[in-house]
């Protein structure tokens, strides 16, 4: 069965970083494109950024975008986002996410890692 | 950037028909999923690409996009069903992916 399992998340003052990993199994990962999406306490979802399957393409939301940058190994099945010079705002539980029907939806989920950014 | 506008909350009584309605700008040109979000728990997906349902998502769970706004559709409503609901689609004008502000199904 599918998984994807986020690690990485904790507590950081403002101006540092965090690197986040999710780790898939039960697909071939290789085949398919990902993202990130991350959820503020109490707030909706928002997309943070995507890379395909070859790691050739990549797209940021605005708000991480020169801050954050994701990557992917798929000889170790793994995701990546590296978190530099956070903010109180990027506080959020932080989701990886395969994506299905080639580019539009997010048909698999994690259970998610919490990242707080506080002083 | 690309809006999409839902209502914060929705009420309906067991067995009776909820609707969940995603606003946005020329909406019928463009692909609409839905996922539904219990508290303390990762979002799922329940409808995609308008009106599919991925294996294992109820038949209750039903979506439409003829015109502003699509709609999510969820018939006989049980208390399980209770959860926060968002709509989502791509935008490919900025390469972004965009969510509604989500709504709250309440079960009476």
């Amino acid at each position: 069965q599918v998984q994807l399992v986020e690690s990485g998340g904790g507590l950081v003052k403002p101006g540092g970083s965090l690197r986040l990993s999710c780790a898939a199994s039960g697909f071939t990962f290789s085949d398919y494109y990902v993202s990130w999406i991350r959820q503020a306490p109490g707030k909706g979802l928002e997309w943070v950024s995507y890379i395909s399957n070859s790691g050739n393409t990549i797209y940021y939301a605005d708000s991480v975008k020169g801050r954050f940058t994701i990557s992917r190994d798929n000889a170790r099945n793994s995701l990546y986002l590296q978190m530099n010079s956070l903010r109180a705002e990027d506080t959020a539980v932080y989701y990886c996410a395969r994506m299905g029907g080639g580019l539009d939806y997010f048909d698999y989920w994690g259970l998610g890692t919490l990242v707080t950014v506080s002083s | 950037s690309y809006v999409l506008t839902q209502p914060p909350s929705v009420s309906v009584a067991p067995g009776q028909t909820a609707r969940i309605t995603c606003g946005g700008n020329n909406i019928r040109s463009k692909s609409v999923h839905w996922y539904q979000q219990k508290p303390g728990q990762a979002p799922v997906l329940v409808v995609h690409d308008d009106s599919d349902r991925p294996s294992g998502i109820p038949e209750r769970f039903s979506g439409s996009n003829s015109g502003n706004p699509a709609t999510l559709t969820i018939s006989r409503v049980e208390a399980g069903d209770e959860a926060d609901y968002y709509c989502q689609v791509w935008d490919n004008i900025s390469d972004h992916w965009v969510f509604g502000g989500g709504t709250k199904l309440t079960v009476l």
